[in-house]
């Protein structure tokens, strides 16, 4: 079975680095995902990355993947106000399903 | 980029009343759309698969005659709450997947819509 996991809360000033990280059990996933979600709205999707990769930069956003510790981490640089917002982490398998974990409630103070 | 349109974005409605709600793709042709529920501060918890042409795959303890799932066509889905209590109040949102999409995985998300049972 699927089972993700996120820390709940992030607060981080505005111009520093934040990390969100995020924990998975099943190893047959096939892609894993950051979306970002504003209040009242849909889910936006950040970046993704293979699970046989380690490591995708795009633009502010680093996602890591340690899949020996089923870790997966996204960092942004440089945090902006407009990036507060909740930070969901997913991982899919070869029927498309999304498993997502609780949501990281990102806090970007000035 | 790919849209994926909700209709109605917020509805209220009483108790017992049913209620559709309608998930388009507009500018991509979907066969296969995702229903999830997100309750308060909560994860998106999968509800259902739907594919075109053909009945819904729903997921354990998802009340199949509760939650009514119909793929018409290549561009739309609904998801119809009958006979709806308050514990149904919930926001639902709807994913899609793009036909022959070369990237592997790529969901799209609609803006979800809001349940509200009184």
């Amino acid at each position: 079975g699927e089972d993700v996991e996120q820390s709940l809360f992030l607060s981080v000033r505005e111009g520093d680095s934040s990390v969100i990280n995020c924990t998975y059990t099943d190893s047959s996933s096939t892609y894993l995902y950051w979306y970002k979600q504003e209040p009242g709205a849909g889910l936006q999707l950040l970046t993704y990355i293979f699970s046989n990769m380690d490591m995708k930069q795009d633009q502010r956003l680093t996602v890591l993947l340690n899949k020996k510790d089923k870790h997966l981490s996204l960092r942004i640089a440089d945090t902006q106000t407009g990036d507060s917002a909740i930070y969901f982490c997913a991982e899919s398998f070869n029927d498309y399903k999304l498993s997502f974990g609780a949501g990281t409630t990102v806090t970007v103070r000035a | 980029g790919a849209v994926v349109s909700q209709h109605p974005s917020w509805v209220i409605c009483k108790s017992g009343t049913s209620v559709k709600i309608e998930c388009r793709s507009l500018d991509f042709q979907a066969t296969t759309m995702f229903w999830y529920r997100q309750f308060p501060k909560q994860s998106l918890m999968l509800m259902a698969t739907s594919n075109e042409g053909s009945k819904a795959t729903y997921e354990q303890g998802v009340e199949k005659d509760k939650f009514l799932i119909n793929h018409a066509s290549l561009t739309l889905s609904t998801l119809t709450v009958t006979s709806a209590h308050p514990e149904d109040s919930s926001f639902y949102i709807c994913s899609a997947r793009e036909v022959g999409q070369g990237y592997a995985g790529e969901l799209f998300f609609g803006e979800g819509s809001r349940l509200t049972v009184l």
